[in-house]
């Protein structure tokens, strides 16, 4: 079992609508969730984090986390053909501690 | 700002060559990390500098690897000597001190041995 899970897509959503990604993780001891977006070719680009149960927006982003489950999602309201990326999510024990990572979904937003 | 810069972005060797990778960290930003990715796979961690004492280096794979960061600034990934599996794009990424957790990643190095 990975440590990280996210399915690889291609998830496909038309313009406009809600993009929904999902990860799960095995490491209950996880204090911290990450959601990075990185274009083809780009570094990894910090969209979130969250750290307590529940949800996290921040303008169309909304992070979400549910720690019994150990699953956090990502949500991406009014989507657009710019949001067409790849979304890693992290996680780690400790603040400073290194980063495990799923393997990304790929996003592809159609106008 | 300045983000965290790598050197150089593309590398072509062949097997049993010696390759040396560079990444500036965000200035001020004690934290330094290498990751790398192999095709078809996530993301790996490597090490964790905290200004210039290795802080983790349970991710490196072999004793080919190498990693320094003299001073506490930039730091430098040498693998000598190079292997087909060593293949990938590595990664650094910098944060600024232990209460923070956002690390601020850099372009990476493809790096493709042949």
């Amino acid at each position: 079992q990975k440590e990280v899970e996210q399915n690889s897509g291609p998830l496909s959503v038309p313009e406009g609508a809600i993009a929904s990604l999902n990860c799960t993780y095995s490491d209950r001891g996880s204090q911290s969730f990450f959601w990075y977006r990185q274009y083809s070719g780009k570094s990894p680009e910090l969209i979130m984090f969250i750290y307590s149960n529940g949800d996290k927006e921040d303008g169309r982003f909304t992070a979400q986390l549910n720690k019994a489950s150990q699953y956090v999602s990502l949500l991406i309201r009014d989507s657009q053909p710019s949001d067409s990326a790849t979304y890693l999510c992290a996680v780690n024990r400790d603040a400073g501690n290194m980063l495990t990572f799923g393997g990304g979904t790929r996003l592809m937003v159609k106008p | 700002e300045a983000g965290v810069t790598q050197f150089p972005s593309h590398s072509v060797i062949e097997k049993g060559q010696t390759v040396t990778l560079r990444c500036d960290p965000i200035s001020g930003h004690d934290n330094l990390y290498w990751y790398r990715r192999v095709m078809g796979k996530e993301i790996k961690f490597l090490l964790h500098f905290v200004k210039e004492s290795k802080q983790d280096e349970s991710g490196m794979p072999n004793n080919r690897f190498l990693a320094e960061r003299t001073g506490g600034t930039y730091s430098t990934l040498k693998v000598q000597p190079a292997e087909l599996e060593d293949s990938g794009v590595y990664f650094c990424a910098s944060s600024q001190d232990w209460s923070t957790d956002t690390q601020y990643f850099g372009p990476g190095t493809r790096l493709t041995v042949l």
